[in-house]
């Protein structure tokens, strides 16, 4: 029943390896997001998907990349971890871009040690 | 850049106290204007929005009023409860992207018995 998921819920991981987080949604919407949250509970726009077509790129290394097979999957590579990228990564996804409410999955937790 | 500033937290309330949360805003022209919750271990979920100047919105006993006059967009609620407990984001949707929601940093509300 789950409208958001993500996969997995705890990452744990050291410096320079490789990871990726999964992202599913079965509402049917055409756009699909991912954010960041730091450890302040800062939350930032990272990408942003609108019928699989990459629509925002924010200032986000090259190590991150986004890839959506489908409209209802956004996943996250990250290469080269960094202990900065310690953070809890957010999918979400909305019909029509803003003009419906954005539905979050529960995040991600990536630690690097 | 537009922007979003709120109260620093944690705002600690007693049950059925009075609740404000500040959030003022900077963009350029008319941006939809939202609060967004997080209860612990989850995502982000839609709590209220408002898409012009003086429009109120509400919800579960929560109101914001959209103030141009001032940029402001307060969250109050007039008895909370300890289930109200979670983090508030105040957000603004840029007038020139559909997709792009720019978060305030969170206050964490905390009710006790």
């Amino acid at each position: 029943d789950t409208a958001v998921s993500q996969t997995p819920k705890y990452l744990v991981t050291q410096m320079g390896n490789d990871k990726s987080i999964k992202c599913e949604q079965n509402l049917g919407h055409d756009t699909m997001y991912w954010y960041k949250q730091d450890s302040k509970k800062f939350l930032k726009i990272m990408f942003s998907y609108n019928n699989k077509e990459l629509i925002i790129n924010e200032t986000v290394p090259n190590r991150f990349s986004p890839k959506s097979p489908d409209k209802a999957h956004l996943n996250l590579h990250i290469n080269s971890l960094e202990l900065g990228d310690s953070a809890v990564y957010f999918c979400a996804s909305s019909q029509g871009g803003l003009r419906s409410p954005l539905h979050f999955g529960n995040g991600t937790r990536l630690t690097v040690t | 850049g537009n922007s979003v500033t709120q109260m620093e937290g944690p705002v600690t309330l007693s049950e059925e106290a009075f609740l404000t949360i500040n959030c003022t805003y900077t963009a350029t022209g008319y941006p939809s204007l939202f609060w967004y919750v997080q209860y612990p271990g989850e995502g982000l979920q839609l709590l209220l929005k408002a898409t012009k100047a003086d429009d109120k919105g509400s919800n579960k006993g929560f109101e914001a009023t959209y103030r141009k006059e001032t940029t402001s967009f307060h969250l109050e609620k007039g008895s909370v409860q300890v289930s109200d407990s979670a983090v508030y984001f105040c957000a603004l949707s840029e007038m020139d992207s559909s997709y792009k929601l720019i978060f305030g940093s969170g206050t964490r509300l905390l009710v006790r018995p």
